[in-house]
């Protein structure tokens, strides 16, 4: 079956710029979770869905950024004004709700200019 | 924050031999998981073991868990060439008896593996 998805596979943009970064999840996965890892780390937890609800949202960091998932399935993670800063490969995961194991998909670079 | 960190940053080995990676983490957990990362991309998942197992194997990979020492190894038997990424140990952390899946990564040991 297919894996979580997520586009685009890089983003290049400038400074001060909107991005939208959207992850399709494995179907029927009710959990979803956004994590963003800097070169040469590990990932670091962003958000939390559960269903359609931002369950936690503590690792966001800072009002910039923000993310959806309107119907339960797809979700989009928003980034108001980008930074350098905030270059790095932001990836997505689902999971069953009676499961542990993560899913994860391939990423998106970001690269801000 | 990071919970988890690993030992060693960077491992380099022949094929062939037995390769180890130490986590440690510092609060209460639910379960320890370890993934794989090729090239800095997806993660694979590649074993979970709960806070009340000690040890699980599969196929090459034998994983440890020590709660008392907050601790766990991972051993990779065999190595071979294509064993060559970065692996990371997550915590799942218990919060009030609960737990959600909210993943706390370790930085990550570099495993190459000459042929």
């Amino acid at each position: 079956g297919a894996g979580v998805s997520q586009t685009p596979s890089n983003k290049v943009t400038e400074k001060g710029k909107y991005v939208e970064l959207r992850c399709d999840p494995i179907s029927g996965h009710t959990a979803l979770y956004w994590y963003r890892q800097s070169l040469g780390q590990g990932p670091e937890f962003l958000i939390y869905f559960q269903g359609t609800g931002a369950a936690d949202d503590s690792g966001l960091p800072n009002d910039r950024f923000f993310a959806v998932r309107p119907e339960g399935s797809v979700s989009t993670l928003k980034i108001q004004r980008t930074e350098r800063g905030d270059s790095a490969v932001y990836l997505c995961a689902s999971r069953r709700r009676d499961q542990e194991t993560q899913y994860f998909g391939p990423g998106t670079r970001l690269l801000v200019l | 924050s990071q919970q988890g960190e690993e030992d060693p940053q960077a491992l380099s080995i022949q094929e062939g031999e037995n390769a180890t990676m130490n986590c440690s983490y510092k609060t209460s957990i639910n379960n320890l998981q370890w993934y794989r990362q090729n090239s800095g991309r997806g993660l694979v998942h590649l074993i979970l073991i709960r806070s009340n197992e000690r040890e699980k194997h599969s196929g090459r990979l034998r994983v440890t868990l020590d709660t008392s020492k907050k601790s766990s190894s991972l051993l990779i038997t065999a190595s071979r060439a294509a064993d060559t990424a970065s692996y990371f140990c997550a915590t799942d952390a218990r919060a009030g008896g609960t737990s959600y899946g909210k993943l706390t990564f370790g930085q990550g040991t570099i495993l190459t593996v000459h042929p």
